[in-house]
């Protein structure tokens, strides 16, 4: 079941800007993951976070992790339009072979 | 990461029919998944396909209608039964080692149903 909530469902900013994503969920986790999806095609890993760790970075990526709020933030910065995308929060409970559980997006628009 | 082939990545077929999607995957892997994508909405996880035994499935997917096998470490397959419009989706296949790694995905194949 989803559990997870993207804050906003929709963006739209101009090209070099930065952009912020927001994610929150409901239950513990093992770690917390972001993922890209390019017009319906399959998901591109991101970034990965542990739920011992605060903030990762990966190039123009951020993320950061609040366990008491449970909630994360994925920033990307310098934007430009090949980041046009839809971005997906997904968490992991852990305790064995669990699958995802994915929130409901952000649809970035980049524009140049 | 490993390498993963989904097949076929698009079709469209007539209500009352099945169609049977296949991933594979370029090395062993511990988990398979299965994840359905409904028309603008997010990924929702169907089932865990375990190797040598029946698939886990999540609330709400049954095995009749989304038989799933698993007959080794590298190959998996989902059949969607009776079509009807509202199994009008993308279907995923993920993998991963373990829970601590990430997951990656197959391009998906695109369900329409007449």
């Amino acid at each position: 079941s989803q559990q997870g909530e993207e804050d906003p469902q929709a963006l739209s900013i101009q090209e070099g800007e930065n952009a912020t994503m927001n994610c929150s969920y409901k239950t513990s986790i093992n770690n917390l993951q972001w993922y890209r999806q390019n017009s319906g095609r399959g998901l591109v890993h991101l970034i990965l976070i542990r739920s011992n760790e605060r903030e990762k970075h990966s190039g123009r990526l951020r993320v950061t992790l609040d366990t008491s709020k449970k909630s994360s933030s994925l920033l990307i910065t310098a934007s430009r339009a090949a980041d046009t995308a839809s971005y997906f929060c997904a968490t992991a409970s852990g305790g064995g072979a669990d699958g995802l559980t994915f929130g409901k997006g952000t649809h970035l628009i980049i524009q140049p | 990461s490993a390498v993963i082939s989904q097949k076929p990545s698009r079709d469209i077929c007539q209500r009352g029919t099945s169609l049977t999607i296949q991933c594979q995957v370029d090395s062993q892997v511990t988990m398979m998944f299965w994840y359905r994508q409904q028309p603008g909405q997010s990924l929702t996880l169907i089932a865990t396909a375990n190797q040598g035994s029946e698939a886990t499935y999540e609330s709400g997917f049954v095995i009749d209608k989304f038989p799933i096998s698993r007959p080794n470490l590298t190959f998996s397959t989902l059949t969607v039964s009776n079509l009807s419009p509202e199994d009008s989706s993308i279907y995923l296949c993920s993998v991963g080692l373990n829970s601590n790694q990430p997951q990656h995905f197959g391009d998906g194949t695109r369900l329409s149903i007449l």
